[in-house]
This record gives structure tokens, C-alpha cells and sequence, in this order.
């Protein structure tokens, strides 16, 4: 069974960094884009970030190119998503996804998500 | 930025009955157009992709349907697991985004 399991979350500072962690399992990471997605309390998903299988590629939401990396290690079977400069809106779970399929970017397994509380 | 609106925002059912929620782009998506449910302290799970082909193991009570800018997801008889959120999401264009969520509850 597929499955992703996030972690590296906390509470951080305003203009602090974090770096998170995906951990993915039960299917052959490499060839698969792998997303990340957040979730701010009470509020709607926000698409973050995607990733090539080979790492070569990287999409964005606007709001964060700059101050979010995300990159892969495909011998760990591991997506990271690095956070740097957060602000306070930058708090929420973060979850990891994995893209169904090449070039249909909807994802089809989720992990539970890490939190990131930023403090003002 | 293609912006996906969802209404209602709130959706107000019992079991049994037949729920309609719809899904608008501000521009075509074609059907690039993927529908996800969100149960309270969960994450997402996918429910439908290509705007009308149902995820693995999701029953046929729900169903997906439109395409270009007007989407709709059809619960034919609410189940009591079924009391949600649920989001849509364009796969057509970067970035990617999804609708502000539809919650169907009691």
C-alpha cells in the first residue's frame, strides 16, 4: 500500500526556516511527481509546490517562489519541502502527495501532514 | 491564475438525500478537473480525476460531471460517512488550484 508519511514540522520564529520531510513507501517513488500542499486552520488547500521524478523540474505557487525549495532523494524515497523566510500566514499542515500520473497533476495519496505554527 | 469557485459554501442534507455541488473555472480546464473529500482532522482523499472518472474504491454514489468551466459532483444518496468537505482542484494550468471547498454536513 502506498503510503507518505510527513514530518519536520514545528513552531518557528517570523523569518525563521524549517525544512520538511516526506518519507514515501509501497510504491516506486522515482517514477512518480511527487506535491506538496498546505492547509491554513480553518481554511482551504493551497497547492504549494510539484516535483519532477528526476528532480529536474519544480512548479510553484507564486506567493512563494524565493522563499520555498522543494527537491527529492530518490535513494531515501524522500521528498523535502524547505521553508525559509516564513511569515505568520505560512502557518498551517503541510501535506505531501504523490501525482497520479505524468502530466495530470491530481494527487492521489496523501500523507497526514506536518504543522508549521510561525510566531509573530 | 485560474480561480475555482465552489458553491454552495454550505450545504445542509439529510441521509438519504441527493446532494449537487458545483465547481466553476475562470477559464476552461477542459477536463482536467479532479474532486477531493476532507474529513475533519484528515487529509484529502481523491474522489474523481478527468471531471467524471471515479478514484479506486469509490462507490458509484458519487459521480462527476462537466467540462470547460462548469463542473458538478453528484452524491446520489448521503451517507452518514459522506458529511464533508470537498474540493475542487484544476490540473489544466500553473499553478495549480483549487476551489474554496463545499462543506455538506447535517
Amino acid at each position: 500500500e502506498a503510503q507518505l508519511v510527513e514530518s519536520g514540522g514545528g513552531l518557528v520564529q517570523r523569518g525563521g526556516s524549517l525544512r520538511l520531510s516526506c518519507a514515501a513507501s509501497g510504491f516506486t517513488f522515482s517514477t512518480y511527481w511527487m506535491s506538496w500542499v498546505r492547509q491554513a486552520p480553518g481554511k482551504g488547500l493551497e497547492w504549494v509546490a510539484n516535483i519532477r521524478q528526476d528532480g529536474s523540474e519544480t512548479y510553484y505557487m507564486d506567493s512563494m517562489k524565493g522563499r520555498f525549495i522543494v527537491f527529492r532523494d530518490n535513494t531515501r524515497n524522500s521528498v523535502f519541502l524547505q521553508l525559509d523566510g516564513l511569515r505568520a500566514e505560512d502557518t498551517a499542515i503541510y501535506y505531501c502527495a504523490r501525482v497520479a500520473k505524468i502530466y495530470n497533476y491530481y494527487m492521489d495519496v496523501w500523507g497526514k501532514g506536518t504543522t508549521v505554527i510561525v510566531s509573530s | 491564475e485560474v480561480v475555482m469557485t465552489q458553491s454552495p459554501d454550505t450545504l445542509s442534507m439529510s441521509p438519504g438525500e441527493r446532494a449537487t455541488l458545483s465547481c466553476r473555472a475562470s477559464q476552461t480546464v477542459l477536463t482536467n478537473l479532479a474532486w477531493y473529500q476532507q474529513k475533519p482532522g484528515q487529509a484529502p482523499s481523491l474522489l474523481i480525476y478527468g471531471a467524471s472518472t471515479r478514484a479506486t474504491g469509490i462507490p458509484a454514489r458519487f459521480s462527476g460531471s462537466g467540462s470547460g468551466t462548469q463542473f458538478t459532483l453528484t452524491i446520489s444518496s448521503l451517507q452518514s460517512e459522506d458529511f464533508a468537505v470537498y474540493y475542487c482542484q484544476q490540473y489544466n494550468n500553473w499553478p495549480l488550484t483549487f476551489g474554496g471547498g463545499t462543506k455538506v454536513d447535517i
